[in-house]
């Protein structure tokens, strides 16, 4: 089944406690994407990989880190989580041709930093 | 990328016919439209994508007038399983700038029994 999977889930954490969210896709698509959701603010992108070792940044990168080591995963790294990083993260990848416009994003993450 | 607004948000029951109206007045000639559909707590599903006139898939239908200035995004006959929020997006279409999409405060479609 084509996918996007995302872990943890849920986590909850404290302040300056580094962690990873792992993000992997089955479909071999070469442009994956992080994108953290907030009430009031809708989904915006944090940061975006078009194919391995190539990543830029998205509207609102500070306070992350990513890396595309494999065409598979992009994991999102928070060095040091502060409480205004407590969001709903969603990660996604599509095609970099043809139907490049439909994004396939994972189940979310919901993180909480106290 | 064009900026869009639509309705924050409509009821309707079921069996009905739900038109979302998303205005778009500077969409620029290469910038196709792409809706966007969001459940509670899901990551959003691709609904579908259209460039002028009017495209239908099993789930909707798109109509876009001669000047693209607006979209309407159709669901015809709605359950309560369509209770979701719809995002209008407008950019290039099969090689986005980054692909990136950029998503506004779409519409929040309740759907009652």
């Amino acid at each position: 089944e084509a996918q996007v999977t995302q872990n943890p889930r849920y986590l909850i954490t404290v302040t300056g406690k580094k962690l990873t969210v792992t993000c992997s896709q089955n479909m071999n698509h070469e442009y994956m994407s992080w994108y953290r959701q907030d009430p009031g603010l809708g989904l915006r992108q944090i940061y975006y990989s078009m194919n391995v070792e190539v990543t830029d940044k998205g509207d609102v990168p500070e306070g992350y880190k990513v890396s595309r080591k494999e065409k598979r995963n992009f994991p999102l790294i928070l060095e040091s989580p502060s409480p205004n990083q407590t969001s709903l993260y969603f990660c996604a990848s599509s095609l970099t041709s043809g139907r490049a416009y439909e994004q396939y994003f994972g189940p979310g993450t919901r993180l909480t930093v106290t | 990328l064009a900026k869009t607004t639509q309705p924050i948000s409509m009821d309707s029951y079921e069996g009905q016919e739900v038109n979302i109206t998303c205005s778009h007045n500077n969409i620029a000639t290469n910038d196709y439209i792409t809706w966007y559909q969001q459940f509670p707590s899901q990551g959003p599903r691709f609904i579908i994508q259209g460039y002028k006139t009017k495209v239908t898939n099993e789930v909707a239908s798109l109509f876009i007038p001669a000047d693209r200035k607006s979209s309407t995004l159709s669901l015809p006959r709605v359950s309560l399983s369509d209770t979701a929020v719809y995002y209008c997006l407008v950019g290039p279409g099969t090689k986005a700038a980054g692909n990136k999409l950029t998503f506004g405060g779409g519409t929040r479609v309740l759907v009652k029994p």
